[in-house]
């Protein structure tokens, strides 16, 4: 079993939708990051959490760590939004590793 | 703002060639990593680096790997002998501590012929 779990796999949504990606983690954490992977390659860090919300523009990051879950929700979407989104934890149960989610693969249709 | 760099952007490679992927963390701070991506699969960790010796390491980052911080500024991965699996994306990270937020490279595309 993945030690982080992100869902869905694949997301198709037109411009302006309010978009909700998740991610489910079974190991103990420090905190969690989410990251944006654009088609050239490079990864941009979006948010580092540990408890509650964080917001920057039009996303929205939350966690809850008693349910081991997190959020990533991205209001008024646009095409530029279109990107892979990837979750990855700091492990504490193994010497504080960043261990990584497969990714969500997200299309904002104009 | 600040932001690490990696160079080359693209490496070609015959299999049996020794790499040297060079990383420029941001200047002040102490923990660096190597992470890898072969195409289509997840992002995967290496190694982290802190106080000039490996902090961890996962089981990729067998004998044919190493890691140096060769001057204050440089962070290097090196592939002794490449294999064709070798061939992925090789991005460097950096973060003032181990808790913090981790700052990503660019990344440099290895291929292995």
């Amino acid at each position: 079993k993945n030690e982080v779990e992100q869902s869905p796999q694949n997301l198709t949504a037109q411009e302006g939708e309010f978009i909700t990606i998740n991610c489910s983690y079974s190991v103990g954490i420090s905190a969690l990051h989410w990251l944006q992977q654009h088609p050239g390659g490079g990864i941009v860090s979006l948010f580092m959490l540990s408890s509650g919300k964080k917001k920057h523009g039009r996303l929205i990051a939350t966690i809850n760590i008693q349910e081991k879950h997190s959020s990533l929700h991205i209001t008024a979407s646009h095409p530029r939004d279109s990107a892979v989104y990837i979750c990855a934890v700091i492990n504490m149960d193994s010497n504080y590793q960043l261990i990584w989610g497969a990714g969500t693969k997200l299309i904002i249709k104009p | 703002e600040p932001e690490v760099t990696q160079t080359p952007s693209h490496q070609v490679t015959q299999m049996g060639q020794e790499v040297i992927l060079r990383c420029v963390p941001i200047s002040n701070h102490l923990y660096f990593y190597w992470y890898r991506q072969i195409l289509g699969q997840k992002v995967e960790f290496l190694v982290s680096f802190y106080n000039n010796e490996i902090s961890e390491k996962s089981e990729i980052f067998d004998d044919q790997f190493s890691v140096e911080r060769p001057d204050g500024s440089n962070f290097t991965l090196k592939i002794r002998s490449t294999k064709l699996e070798d061939s992925a994306m090789y991005f460097c990270a950096s973060s003032r501590g181990y808790y913090n937020e981790q700052f990503f490279g660019p990344g440099t595309r290895l291929t292995v012929l």
